[in-house]
Protein backbone atom coordinates (compact mmCIF):
# COMPACT_ATOMS: atom_id res chain seq x y z
CA UNK A 1 0.00 0.00 0.00
CA UNK A 2 0.95 3.46 0.12
CA UNK A 3 0.12 6.29 2.25
CA UNK A 4 1.79 9.43 3.08
CA UNK A 5 1.60 10.88 6.38
CA UNK A 6 1.93 15.10 7.24
CA UNK A 7 0.42 17.51 9.97
CA UNK A 8 -2.85 18.64 8.84
CA UNK A 9 -2.17 22.31 10.49
CA UNK A 10 1.03 24.38 11.97
CA UNK A 11 1.00 28.11 12.88
CA UNK A 12 4.25 29.99 13.01
CA UNK A 13 5.17 33.81 13.68
CA UNK A 14 6.45 36.08 11.13
CA UNK A 15 10.08 35.92 10.63
CA UNK A 16 10.31 32.44 12.30
CA UNK A 17 11.54 29.30 10.78
CA UNK A 18 9.02 26.44 10.55
CA UNK A 19 9.13 22.89 9.84
CA UNK A 20 7.16 20.70 8.21
CA UNK A 21 7.44 17.20 8.76
CA UNK A 22 6.31 14.26 6.19
CA UNK A 23 6.50 10.12 6.37
CA UNK A 24 5.39 8.12 3.87
CA UNK A 25 5.37 4.67 2.62
CA UNK A 26 5.92 3.38 -0.65
CA UNK A 27 6.23 0.90 -3.51
CA UNK A 28 8.89 1.58 -5.16
CA UNK A 29 10.45 5.18 -4.75
CA UNK A 30 11.78 7.80 -7.53
CA UNK A 31 11.86 10.75 -5.35
CA UNK A 32 9.83 13.25 -3.35
CA UNK A 33 7.93 16.73 -4.10
CA UNK A 34 7.22 19.42 -1.84
CA UNK A 35 4.64 21.23 -3.57
CA UNK A 36 2.66 25.28 -2.13
CA UNK A 37 -0.48 25.72 -2.68
CA UNK A 38 -2.09 29.39 -1.73
CA UNK A 39 -6.20 28.95 -1.24
CA UNK A 40 -8.06 29.01 -4.54
CA UNK A 41 -4.44 28.36 -6.86
CA UNK A 42 -2.51 25.24 -8.41
CA UNK A 43 -0.03 23.76 -6.68
CA UNK A 44 3.39 25.23 -7.38
CA UNK A 45 6.97 23.13 -7.32
CA UNK A 46 9.31 23.98 -4.37
CA UNK A 47 11.62 20.78 -3.80
CA UNK A 48 12.59 17.72 -5.67
CA UNK A 49 14.87 15.14 -3.03
CA UNK A 50 16.04 12.22 -4.65
CA UNK A 51 18.97 11.11 -2.67
CA UNK A 52 19.69 11.54 1.21
CA UNK A 53 20.43 14.66 2.46
CA UNK A 54 19.49 18.40 2.69
CA UNK A 55 18.56 20.67 -0.50
CA UNK A 56 18.87 24.26 0.00
CA UNK A 57 16.72 27.02 -2.01
CA UNK A 58 16.99 29.89 -0.32
CA UNK A 59 14.19 30.53 2.41
CA UNK A 60 13.08 27.19 1.36
CA UNK A 61 15.46 23.51 2.46
CA UNK A 62 14.03 19.81 1.97
CA UNK A 63 15.63 16.96 3.31
CA UNK A 64 14.94 13.16 2.44
CA UNK A 65 16.09 10.33 4.60
CA UNK A 66 14.96 7.49 2.30
CA UNK A 67 16.01 4.86 4.69
CA UNK A 68 13.15 6.59 7.56
CA UNK A 69 10.50 7.04 4.95
CA UNK A 70 10.86 10.80 5.88
CA UNK A 71 10.98 13.89 4.96
CA UNK A 72 11.12 17.90 5.81
CA UNK A 73 10.59 21.06 4.30
CA UNK A 74 12.03 23.99 6.49
CA UNK A 75 11.18 27.50 5.84
CA UNK A 76 13.09 30.32 7.21
CA UNK A 77 12.59 34.12 7.91
CA UNK A 78 9.24 33.43 7.45
CA UNK A 79 6.73 35.92 5.66
CA UNK A 80 2.70 36.40 5.52
CA UNK A 81 2.93 34.88 1.83
CA UNK A 82 4.00 31.60 2.91
CA UNK A 83 0.95 31.13 4.47
CA UNK A 84 -0.31 28.36 2.17
CA UNK A 85 -1.26 24.36 1.94
CA UNK A 86 1.95 22.67 1.70
CA UNK A 87 1.54 19.06 -0.03
CA UNK A 88 3.99 16.36 0.21
CA UNK A 89 4.25 14.37 -2.68
CA UNK A 90 6.02 11.12 -3.31
CA UNK A 91 7.11 9.52 -7.14
CA UNK A 92 6.41 5.82 -7.03
CA UNK A 93 4.90 2.99 -8.11
CA UNK A 94 4.96 0.77 -11.92
CA UNK A 95 3.38 4.09 -13.71
CA UNK A 96 5.72 6.24 -11.68
CA UNK A 97 2.79 7.94 -10.15
CA UNK A 98 2.83 11.26 -7.67
CA UNK A 99 0.85 10.56 -4.45
CA UNK A 100 -0.14 13.56 -2.35
CA UNK A 101 -0.53 13.42 0.78
CA UNK A 102 -3.51 15.97 2.02
CA UNK A 103 -1.02 18.67 2.76
CA UNK A 104 -0.20 20.78 5.97
CA UNK A 105 -2.23 24.07 6.32
CA UNK A 106 0.47 27.37 7.24
CA UNK A 107 -0.78 29.90 8.83
CA UNK A 108 2.07 32.44 9.33
CA UNK A 109 1.12 35.46 11.82
CA UNK A 110 2.26 38.59 12.92
CA UNK B 1 6.90 30.63 -21.24
CA UNK B 2 3.02 30.00 -21.11
CA UNK B 3 2.28 27.78 -18.57
CA UNK B 4 -0.71 24.70 -18.56
CA UNK B 5 -4.18 26.33 -19.59
CA UNK B 6 -7.62 24.68 -18.68
CA UNK B 7 -11.01 26.01 -19.30
CA UNK B 8 -13.45 26.76 -17.45
CA UNK B 9 -12.20 28.04 -14.08
CA UNK B 10 -15.33 27.53 -12.55
CA UNK B 11 -18.36 25.31 -13.37
CA UNK B 12 -21.70 24.67 -11.50
CA UNK B 13 -23.85 22.11 -12.44
CA UNK B 14 -27.26 19.63 -11.71
CA UNK B 15 -26.59 16.11 -10.36
CA UNK B 16 -26.91 13.72 -13.61
CA UNK B 17 -25.93 16.76 -16.14
CA UNK B 18 -22.72 16.45 -17.80
CA UNK B 19 -19.48 18.24 -17.96
CA UNK B 20 -16.64 18.85 -19.89
CA UNK B 21 -13.21 20.23 -18.81
CA UNK B 22 -10.55 21.39 -21.19
CA UNK B 23 -6.52 21.65 -21.04
CA UNK B 24 -3.73 22.16 -22.52
CA UNK B 25 0.01 21.44 -21.39
CA UNK B 26 3.17 23.44 -21.84
CA UNK B 27 4.56 23.20 -25.49
CA UNK B 28 6.71 20.43 -25.84
CA UNK B 29 5.75 18.44 -22.79
CA UNK B 30 4.43 15.21 -23.41
CA UNK B 31 3.24 13.82 -20.76
CA UNK B 32 -0.50 15.38 -19.35
CA UNK B 33 -2.54 14.39 -15.86
CA UNK B 34 -5.76 15.14 -14.60
CA UNK B 35 -6.00 15.06 -10.63
CA UNK B 36 -9.14 15.55 -9.21
CA UNK B 37 -8.52 17.09 -5.57
CA UNK B 38 -11.60 17.41 -2.84
CA UNK B 39 -11.16 19.97 -0.58
CA UNK B 40 -8.92 19.64 2.49
CA UNK B 41 -7.46 16.67 0.22
CA UNK B 42 -4.20 16.61 -1.48
CA UNK B 43 -4.97 15.75 -5.80
CA UNK B 44 -5.30 12.48 -6.49
CA UNK B 45 -4.87 11.09 -9.95
CA UNK B 46 -7.24 10.16 -12.20
CA UNK B 47 -5.12 9.40 -15.64
CA UNK B 48 -1.94 10.20 -16.95
CA UNK B 49 -1.18 10.36 -20.73
CA UNK B 50 1.93 9.81 -22.39
CA UNK B 51 1.40 11.64 -26.05
CA UNK B 52 -1.82 10.21 -26.65
CA UNK B 53 -2.27 7.12 -25.34
CA UNK B 54 -2.85 6.65 -21.84
CA UNK B 55 -0.35 5.41 -18.71
CA UNK B 56 -2.65 5.11 -16.04
CA UNK B 57 -5.96 5.44 -15.51
CA UNK B 58 -6.24 3.16 -12.99
CA UNK B 59 -8.06 5.52 -10.96
CA UNK B 60 -10.46 6.86 -13.09
CA UNK B 61 -13.85 6.06 -12.51
CA UNK B 62 -14.61 4.42 -15.87
CA UNK B 63 -18.34 4.25 -15.38
CA UNK B 64 -18.82 8.10 -15.51
CA UNK B 65 -15.53 9.65 -16.42
CA UNK B 66 -13.66 9.71 -19.36
CA UNK B 67 -10.80 11.54 -20.97
CA UNK B 68 -8.97 11.80 -24.58
CA UNK B 69 -6.24 13.40 -25.48
CA UNK B 70 -5.86 13.58 -29.39
CA UNK B 71 -3.08 14.58 -31.51
CA UNK B 72 -0.98 14.54 -28.18
CA UNK B 73 -1.36 17.87 -27.19
CA UNK B 74 -4.42 19.29 -25.63
CA UNK B 75 -6.84 17.20 -23.78
CA UNK B 76 -10.25 17.03 -22.45
CA UNK B 77 -12.27 15.04 -18.98
CA UNK B 78 -15.61 14.66 -19.40
CA UNK B 79 -18.30 13.46 -16.67
CA UNK B 80 -21.53 11.99 -17.76
CA UNK B 81 -23.49 11.75 -15.49
CA UNK B 82 -22.35 13.89 -12.49
CA UNK B 83 -23.11 12.71 -9.13
CA UNK B 84 -22.69 15.31 -5.62
CA UNK B 85 -19.23 13.64 -4.16
CA UNK B 86 -17.74 14.84 -7.98
CA UNK B 87 -17.51 18.01 -6.18
CA UNK B 88 -14.02 19.26 -6.22
CA UNK B 89 -11.33 21.02 -8.06
CA UNK B 90 -9.94 19.25 -11.51
CA UNK B 91 -6.03 19.81 -11.94
CA UNK B 92 -4.57 19.28 -15.11
CA UNK B 93 -0.64 18.87 -15.46
CA UNK B 94 2.48 18.76 -17.12
CA UNK B 95 6.05 17.26 -17.66
CA UNK B 96 8.45 17.08 -20.17
CA UNK B 97 8.31 13.39 -20.24
CA UNK B 98 11.69 11.85 -18.82
CA UNK B 99 11.89 10.13 -15.37
CA UNK B 100 11.88 11.91 -12.29
CA UNK B 101 10.44 15.14 -13.99
CA UNK B 102 8.16 18.02 -11.99
CA UNK B 103 4.98 18.53 -12.82
CA UNK B 104 3.47 21.71 -13.37
CA UNK B 105 0.23 22.29 -13.02
CA UNK B 106 -2.60 24.76 -14.54
CA UNK B 107 -5.13 26.82 -12.08
CA UNK B 108 -7.89 24.17 -11.96
CA UNK B 109 -11.76 23.98 -12.80
CA UNK B 110 -13.50 24.37 -9.51
CA UNK B 111 -16.73 22.19 -9.86
CA UNK B 112 -19.73 22.29 -8.15
CA UNK B 113 -22.65 19.48 -8.66
CA UNK B 114 -25.52 20.41 -6.56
Amino acid sequence: GQNIDQPTEMTATEGAIVQINCTYQTSGFNGLFWYQQHAGEAPTFLSYNVLDGLEEKGRFSSFLSRSKGYSYLLLKELQMKDSASYLCAVLGGATNKLIFGTGTLLAVQP
Amino acid sequence: EAGVAQSPRYKIIEKRQSVAFWCNPISGHATLYWYQQILGQGPKLLIQFQNNGVVDDSQLPKDRFSAERLKGVDSTLKIQPAKLEDSAVYLCASSPGELYETQYFGPGTRLLVL
